[in-house]
């Protein structure tokens, strides 16, 4: 089955601008998360989705916001962009039954 | 979560077996130990994961210690391929976490290069 995409791929947005991320979960997986990576803090946990409700949430500012849809795929959003916000940002969906998470390619943000 | 320690970088032959060894001291009876890697600039993949058995897949096989407080990922036959940052990370399983935590805390994992 198709695993976990995320677009855009690659995105360049300038500071003060918001961006938002899609992800599309594997199909039958009803919980997506959310994670940012970045080369000095590494990978770091946003938020986690489950049947359209937030039951997770990582330290980031309310900046950093998200949402799930009926059919399971997720949106992120980051307003007010700044530079420190320049990462590859990792959506990663997983099933009731799994306890593993299976992870996209990412989106490589760039904020000039 | 509980932390682990990993070495921040091994060599390994092509065609040797690559051992990962991971501490975790402080973890929990109901936390499971799983394995992930990331490939330059991809997303982490899963590899396997285990509670207190030793666990075999096609990918590798996890060597859990009786006492649970140390962990080693052996890659059987290393390739060039499995040149990657590998995380040992700590975590109960979604059925005990009651909804909350349901997350991945990663470490700064070991960077396995495999040389030719």
């Amino acid at each position: 089955k198709a695993g976990v995409t995320q677009t855009p791929r690659y995105l360049i947005k300038t500071r003060g601008q918001q961006v938002t991320l899609s992800c599309s979960p594997i199909s039958g997986h009803r919980s997506v998360s959310w994670y940012q990576q970045t080369p000095g803090q590494g990978l770091q946990f946003l938020f986690e989705y489950f049947s359209e409700t937030q039951r997770n949430k990582g330290n980031f500012p309310g900046r950093f916001s998200g949402r799930q849809f009926s059919n399971s795929r997720s949106e992120m959003n980051v307003s007010t962009l700044e530079l420190g916000d320049s990462a590859l940002y990792l959506c990663a969906s997983s099933s009731l039954a799994d306890n593993e998470q299976f992870f996209g390619p990412g989106t490589r943000l760039t904020v000039l | 979560d509980a932390k682990t320690t990993q070495p921040p970088s091994m060599d390994c032959a092509e065609g040797r077996a690559a051992n990962l060894p991971c501490n975790h001291s402080t973890i929990s009876g109901n936390e499971y130990v799983y394995w992930y890697r990331q490939i330059h600039s991809q997303g982490p993949q899963y590899i396997i994961h285990g509670l207190k058995n030793n666990e075999t897949n096609e990918m590798a096989s996890l060597i859990i210690t009786e006492d649970r407080k140390s962990s080693t990922l052996i890659l059987p036959h290393a390739t060039l391929r499995d040149t990657a940052v590998y995380y040992c990370i700590v975590r109960v399983a979604r059925q005990n976490s009651g909804g909350s935590n349901y997350k991945l805390t990663f470490g700064k994992g070991t960077l396995l290069t495999v040389n030719p």
